[in-house]
């Protein structure tokens, strides 16, 4: 079963633009990674939220957790072309060793 | 660091045929992880150790199997190869709980076509 959920399933912008992505859960969580792949290529991790944080950011990355509606969201901010890549939310629902992947959002990035 | 690295990269086996997929990693984490990713789906967990010597099941364990002898080392054999296991096959691995370091590494994957 899919723990996370994103929202849209797929994004298109022009570069410049920020990118806003979401990502929703059903059951209590320890922490929220996002994690991005390229085409072709593995999963690489962008960052980590707690579930005592609110906000966290990353040079052009910013990602909120609201743990009362079980929902984060990432926003990355003056998007390029080499942005363009599959975003995943994982939780940890069922513990540290067994993180649950959403089905991701994937952005493209117009130059 | 080499870091996570899978073989084959590519895999090609007619359906009953077994294989086994290598998966290392030279970070001495504790914990390594398979995933299987279908198009347009996100990962899901095969099989997962947190340690040498133990390992457990995850979402999607049936036809696989592991051992873990090694920190190392985690192959994912596949017994006897079905269609539905046509998949790019994902070998993670992290700290675990140590320090709270719970990142994962992924390898760069091994696409498997099983005819």
């Amino acid at each position: 079963s899919q723990q996370g959920e994103e929202d849209p399933q797929a994004l298109s912008i022009q570069e410049g633009e920020n990118a806003t992505m979401n990502c929703s859960y059903k059951t209590s969580i320890n922490n929220l990674q996002w994690y991005r792949q390229n085409s072709g290529r593995g999963l690489v991790h962008l960052i980590l939220i707690r579930s005592n944080e609110r906000e966290k950011h990353s040079g052009r990355l910013r990602v909120t957790l609201d743990t009362s509606k079980k929902s984060s969201s990432l926003l990355i901010t003056a998007s390029r072309a080499a942005d363009t890549a599959s975003y995943f939310c994982a939780t940890d629902s069922q513990g540290a060793q067994k993180l649950v992947f959403g089905q991701g959002t994937r952005l493209t990035i117009n130059p | 660091n080499a870091g996570v690295t899978q073989t084959p990269k590519f895999q090609v086996l007619k359906t009953g045929q077994s294989m086994t997929l290598q998966c290392a990693q030279d970070m001495n984490h504790e914990y390594m992880s398979w995933y299987r990713q279908d198009p347009g789906m996100g990962l899901r967990l095969i099989h997962y150790s947190v340690g040498a010597g133990i390992t457990d099941q995850g979402e999607v364990p049936n036809g696989y199997n592991v051992s873990r002898s090694t920190t190392e080392d985690f192959p994912l054999r596949l017994l006897s190869a079905a269609p539905s296991q046509t998949s790019v096959y994902f070998c993670a691995s992290s700290y675990g709980n140590r320090g709270g370091q719970y990142t994962q590494y992924f390898g760069p994957g091994t696409r498997l076509t099983v005819l």
